[in-house]
């Protein structure tokens, strides 16, 4: 089994509908982020959690929202979904000590909005 | 601010050549330095990490990348490529005082022919 799992793995929906990506993991780490990966953009930072209680913005968070519902769990929501939030949604975890901090990737959610 | 820039979007190659991908990153405070690699249909992983002392960090698979910082430049290289080595490939950095934060490029696609 995948250390960090998103669900679902694939999504079409319609504009204007609510959508909400999941990630759990399994790796025991208190740090979860959501990703963007767009074609030539790379990947952008849109949500970052330290723990339970702390949820922040990153560089792209208009129109998404985020919900730590347990330290394993992380959703990302889009509240009325646009076509230009077709995109490949990333999860990621990190432990956050010391110098030695990777980040775990998800698989990836494809989204696509029409 | 850090940016990272990766010159080229796609690098074809044949197997058995070597491969440079081209990193420049810019920074005015001091940082670690990634490379990912995303294989289709999956999720970023690890391939090498410089976060201090050697300059020149071996990697799995083979790659290898050497940090240069009077040219602010992390190169990936690897001697012969397989046709496995197909996949897309992410330069990162992180700044040394913040523990969470990775900055990507743009990626870069290496596309290895028999």
């Amino acid at each position: 089994d995948a250390d960090v799992t998103q669900t679902p793995r694939n999504r079409i929906t319609k504009t204007g509908k609510r959508i909400m990506l999941e990630c759990s993991q399994t790796k025991g780490h208190d740090r979860m982020y959501w990703y963007r990966q767009d074609p030539g953009l790379g990947l952008r930072l849109i949500y970052y959690s330290f723990d339970v209680k702390d949820i922040n913005k990153g560089e792209i968070s208009d129109g998404y929202s985020v919900s730590r519902q347990a330290q394993a769990k992380f959703s990302l929501s889009l509240e009325s979904a646009i076509p230009n939030q077709t995109a490949l949604y990333f999860c990621a975890t990190s432990d956050g000590e010391g110098t030695n901090t990777e980040a775990f990737f998800g698989q990836g959610t494809r989204l696509t909005v029409v | 601010a850090q940016s990272v820039t990766q010159l080229d979007s796609q690098v074809p190659v044949f197997e058995e050549a070597p491969v440079e991908l081209r990193c420049n990153y810019s920074s005015s405070v001091s940082v670690y330095l990634f490379w990912y690699v995303q294989y289709p249909n999956q999720g970023l992983q690890l391939l090498l990490k410089y976060l201090s002392g050697s300059t020149l960090v071996k990697g799995i698979n083979g790659f290898e990348a050497e940090f240069n910082k009077s040219q602010t430049s992390f190169h990936l290289r690897k001697p012969s490529v397989h046709i496995s080595d197909t996949a897309e490939y992410f330069c990162a950095v992180r700044r040394m005082d913040s523990s969470y934060k990775l900055i990507f490029g743009s990626g870069t696609r290496l596309l290895v022919r028999p």
